[in-house]
C-alpha cells in the first residue's frame, strides 16, 4: 500500500459527459501528480500540482482541469468525454523539496470507460 | 524535448531465467528510478539511484546507474511468475522541477 488513495476506482459514463476524479496524498506530501495510461501503452503526464499550486503541465487536455485543495487533496476533472479519454488515470505523490528525492508513489487509480 | 528510450519492449522469458533491460536518454539525468506495474495497479517503485555508477539490489532485482549518467540497467535474477507485469524507468535532470521523464515499458511475460 502506497499511501495514496484515489477514487472511485471504476467509473463508466457516456460521451459528453463530465467527471471528477479524486486522489487522497501520503501523509506529509505536498506534491500530487496526474497521469494518463491507455490500454497497454505508457505514462502520460497531465499536470501536476505543490501546495495548492499548478507546478507544470504536460500532455492535459483543454477539456480536462485539476486542482488541489488546501487539505492537498486533489481532482481531476473532465469534461466533454470522448471515447478515447477511456483509460487509467493514476495520481502519485512525493514529498519534493525535503532533500531532493524525486521517488514518485502511486495510487490504485481510477479506470474511466466511456462508452 | 528529452528522450528515454526502453528496450526491449517485451521479453518472453522461462521460469528461472534472468532477465536484462535498459534505459538510455539524450541528456544527464542525476536520478533513475525503477518501477513495476501489474495488470490494472499502480506502479510500484523497486529502485531508486542517485549516484552516477550506484549499483543497488532489492531481493533478485539489481540496478545500475550509468556512469555517463546517461543510462541505467535493471536485471531480475531467476525470474518467477509473479515477475510478470512492465517494468518502467523514469529519470529528472537538475532543478527539473522534480519531474519525472519515463521510458515506454518492458512488458515481461512467462513462456508457457
Amino acid at each position: 500500500d502506497s499511501g495514496v488513495t484515489q477514487t472511485p476506482k471504476h467509473l463508466i459514463t457516456a460521451t459528453g459527459q463530465r467527471v471528477t476524479l479524486r486522489c487522497s496524498p501520503r501523509s506529509g506530501d505536498l506534491s500530487v501528480y496526474w497521469y494518463q495510461q491507455s490500454l497497454d501503452q505508457g505514462l502520460q503526464f497531465l499536470i501536476q500540482y505543490y501546495n495548492g499550486e499548478e507546478r507544470a503541465k504536460g500532455n492535459i487536455l483543454e477539456r480536462f482541469s485539476a486542482q488541489q485543495f488546501p487539505d492537498l487533496h486533489s481532482e481531476l476533472n473532465l469534461s466533454s468525454l470522448e471515447l478515447g479519454d477511456s483509460a487509467l488515470y493514476f495520481c502519485a505523490s512525493n514529498r519534493e523539496g525535503t532533500s531532493g528525492y524525486n521517488e514518485q508513489f502511486f495510487g490504485p487509480g481510477t479506470r474511466l470507460t466511456v462508452l | 524535448g528529452q528522450q528515454l528510450n526502453q528496450s526491449p519492449q517485451s521479453m518472453f522469458i522461462q521460469e528461472g531465467e534472468d532477465v536484462s533491460m535498459n534505459c538510455t536518454s539524450s541528456s544527464i539525468f542525476n536520478t533513475w528510478l525503477w518501477y513495476k506495474q501489474d495488470p490494472g495497479e499502480g506502479p510500484v517503485l523497486l529502485i531508486a539511484l542517485y549516484k552516477a555508477g550506484e549499483l543497488t539490489s532489492n531481493g533478485r532485482l539489481t540496478a545500475q546507474f550509468g556512469i555517463t549518467r546517461k543510462d541505467s540497467f535493471l536485471n531480475i535474477s531467476a525470474s518467477i511468475p509473479s515477475d510478470v507485469g512492465i517494468y518502467f524507468c523514469a529519470g529528472s535532470v537538475m532543478d527539473s522541477n522534480y519531474q519525472l521523464i519515463w521510458g515506454a515499458g518492458t512488458k515481461l511475460i512467462i513462456k508457457p
